[in-house]
């Protein structure tokens, strides 16, 4: 089984429409990130949370939120989608870091791909 | 603004030969680097980590970090058709520790020729 999972695994969608991605994950890691894809643009983070009570704004957070529900589980939601919300979706988690090393790997999840017409 | 650097490519290689993967960072205190393929439609799949200025070894792949320059470079021996995919560099350029995150290159898109 997946480490890390995401539902759904593709969603089209309209303009205006309230959108839930949720993201589980079996590896135990306390820190959960959300980033969106587009070309040429690369990885941009969403939001991250590195406890179960913690939730951090990433570099485009305007238009997105977030839930922990649990250690393992965290959600993204688009509350009134809009078409440049277009993009592929991925959750990631990490290991808090070592002392020795600093920040540990980040694992990610297979991906939603979301199209808002 | 902190900013994550690679040459977009594509890069084309003959099956065989090495590929040379290249990136720059703009913070000359970071720490923790790493070098992650993705397949199209795919996620990113870690392949190297590395921390320490030198040359770091995994199979066919070696990870290879100057600080002082602040590039990292991603080398690939012997690459195969299989190898084609975009690959991706990332940098935690957080000072704080505890608070790290990732900042992420666009990408190099290599193709292996066979």
């Amino acid at each position: 089984d997946a480490d890390v999972t995401q539902t759904p695994r593709n969603r089209i969608t309209k303009t205006g429409k309230r959108i839930m991605l949720e993201c589980s994950q079996t590896k135990g890691h306390d820190r959960m990130y959300w980033y969106r894809q587009d070309p040429g643009l690369g990885l941009r983070l969403i939001y991250y949370s590195f406890d179960v009570k913690d939730i951090n704004k990433g570099e485009i957070s305007d238009g997105y939120s977030v839930s922990r529900q649990a250690q393992a589980k965290f959600s993204l939601s688009l509350e009134s989608a809009i078409p440049n919300q277009t993009a592929l979706y991925f959750c990631a988690t990490s290991d808090f870091p070592d002392n020795l090393r600093g920040m540990n790997e980040q694992f990610f999840g297979p991906g939603t791909r979301l199209t808002v017409l | 603004q902190k900013e994550v650097e690679q040459n977009s490519g594509p890069l084309s290689v003959p099956e065989g030969a090495i590929a040379s993967l290249n990136c720059t960072y703009s913070d000359r205190v970071s720490q923790s680097f790493f070098w992650y393929r993705q397949y199209s439609g795919k996620s990113p799949e870690l392949i190297m980590s590395i921390y320490s200025n030198g040359d770091k070894e995994d199979g066919r792949f070696t990870a290879q970090l100057n600080k002082a320059s602040q590039y990292v470079s991603l080398l690939i021996r012997d690459s195969q058709p299989s190898d084609s995919a975009t690959y991706l560099c990332a940098v935690n350029m957080e000072h704080v520790f505890g608070n790290e995150k990732l900042t992420f290159g666009t990408g190099t898109r290599l193709t292996i020729i066979p």
